[in-house]
């Protein structure tokens, strides 16, 4: 059992839709970070959110953390090609990340 | 170039083998922290060093074992490697947002 749900697993969508992906636990977190992967690279930070019920926006990514700081979400408004990867969220676990295992999203041209 | 360097970047080694990934963190990073990432598994926290000193373990096999040095690149060690060893190892750095290096892909045939 991952320690992060996120859901959907997979996503393919049309180019200028908008999406929603989730991070949910039963734990807690002091803090919980998004990263985008590529095929062949490591993840790149996207956020980092450390208070329930705030809300980060990095252009076309809204990233809201719950009040009860136990989820997560990412909403991507007029999704382009170049969103296309690997969206992995993790949780501070006593200053080690725990990731869960991934939103996989395809934006289609 | 995200500043952390692991190598080598690719590996294929016959089960019952050991080998040796390296990383060094970006300059002015303390912290090590070795992943290993599969298709099935997601991420997953192995170690974590801290200037020298190991700090956290996650599902670290015994066969497995790292060490971090006083220039403060570290080494992962695998030893009597299986076919389920074949993963994508990742290394990273930094306080509350990781840097990632580009992997080291490890095939056991």
């Amino acid at each position: 059992t991952q320690l992060l749900e996120q859901s959907p697993q997979f996503l393919s969508i049309q180019e200028g839709e908008n999406l929603t992906v989730y991070c949910n636990s039963s734990s807690v977190f002091s803090s919980l970070q998004w990263y985008r992967q590529e095929p062949g690279e490591g993840p790149v930070l996207l956020v980092t959110v450390v208070t329930g019920g705030e809300v980060k926006k990095l252009k076309r990514l809204t990233f809201q953390f719950g009040d009860a700081r136990k989820d997560s979400s990412l909403h991507i408004t007029a999704a382009q090609p170049g969103d296309t990867g690997l969206y992995l969220c993790a949780g501070d676990v006593r200053n080690d990340m725990r990731f869960g295992a991934g939103t996989r999203l395809t934006v289609k041209p | 170039d995200s500043g952390v360097t692991q190598t080598p970047k690719h590996l294929i080694t016959a089960t019952g083998q050991r080998v040796t990934l390296r990383c060094s963190p970006r300059s002015g990073d303390l912290s090590v922290y070795w992943y290993q990432q599969s298709l099935d598994q997601g991420l997953q926290f192995l170690i974590h060093y801290y200037n020298g000193e190991e700090r956290a373990k996650g599902n670290i096999l015994e066969r497995f074992s790292a060490q971090q040095f006083p220039d403060l690149h570290s080494e992962l060690n695998l030893s009597s490697l299986e076919l389920g060893d074949s993963a994508l190892y990742f290394c990273a750095s930094g306080g509350h947002g990781y840097t990632f290096g580009s992997g080291t892909r490890l095939t056991v045939v």
